[in-house]
């Protein structure tokens, strides 16, 4: 079992719409996760931190995490053509998960 | 953009033959590591330094070796090359000086072709 879980996807979104991305994590000992966004052909970059129980927003994203439930979201609002990637939950060892792709339709 | 390099770009081997794969950093940051990045698969870590001289195994480590005699340099190399390390590989650097300070800095990647 992988440290970090995510729905590959692809997940697919209108233009407008809140794109919700998931992942589990398995070690409960894990402080911090960052989300990283890849645009095909690239390498990925970050996105978002958040070290704490609860929502951290910044501009259109917002992370979340439930230390209790083992769980980690990015919900972006707004979506744009450009959001269109994919995207990488981490954990502070550095291990990623699988990555969930994006498409979002005008 | 962080200062880090990666060579080469792209590579083609036959199978068998030992490949070595460079990062090079001009940040000074004390952590590097090696991913392997392959469809399905996401981001696979092979191996990390924590400072010269200084590494350890990843999720992936097998049919790999690291050597980092300079803090800038962070060298991954397949001793026999095999078509299943046919993959992307990316080098990233991390400062990692506090809690809050983790954040990676990619390489552009290097395109690996085992044939």
């Amino acid at each position: 079992q992988k440290e970090v879980e995510q729905n590959s996807g692809p997940l697919s979104v209108p233009e407008g719409a809140i794109a919700s991305l998931n992942c589990t994590y398995s070690d409960r000992g894990s402080q911090s996760f960052f989300w990283y966004r890849q645009y095909s052909g690239k390498s990925p970059e970050l996105i978002m931190s958040i070290y704490s129980n609860g929502d951290k927003e910044d501009g259109r994203f917002t992370a979340q995490l439930n230390k209790a439930s083992q769980y980690v979201s990015l919900l972006i609002r707004d979506s744009q053509p450009s959001d269109s990637a994919t995207y990488l939950c981490v954990n502070n060892d550095m291990r990623f998960g699988a990555g969930t792709r994006l498409t979002v339709k005008p | 953009d962080a200062g880090i390099t990666q060579s080469p770009r792209h590579k083609v081997t036959e199978t068998g033959t030992p490949v070595t794969l460079r990062c090079h950093q001009t940040e000074n940051h004390r952590y590097m590591y090696w991913y392997r990045q392959d469809p399905g698969h996401g981001l696979r870590l092979i191996h990390y330094s924590y400072g010269v001289k200084d590494t350890d195994k990843g999720e992936v480590s097998d049919g790999y070796s690291v050597s980092r005699s300079k803090t800038e340099d962070f060298l991954l190399t397949l001793e026999s090359a095999t078509s299943s390390q046919t993959s992307v590989y990316f080098c990233a650097i991390s400062a990692r000086q506090t809690a809050t300070n983790e954040k990676l800095f990619f390489g552009s990647g290097t395109q690996l072709s085992v044939l």
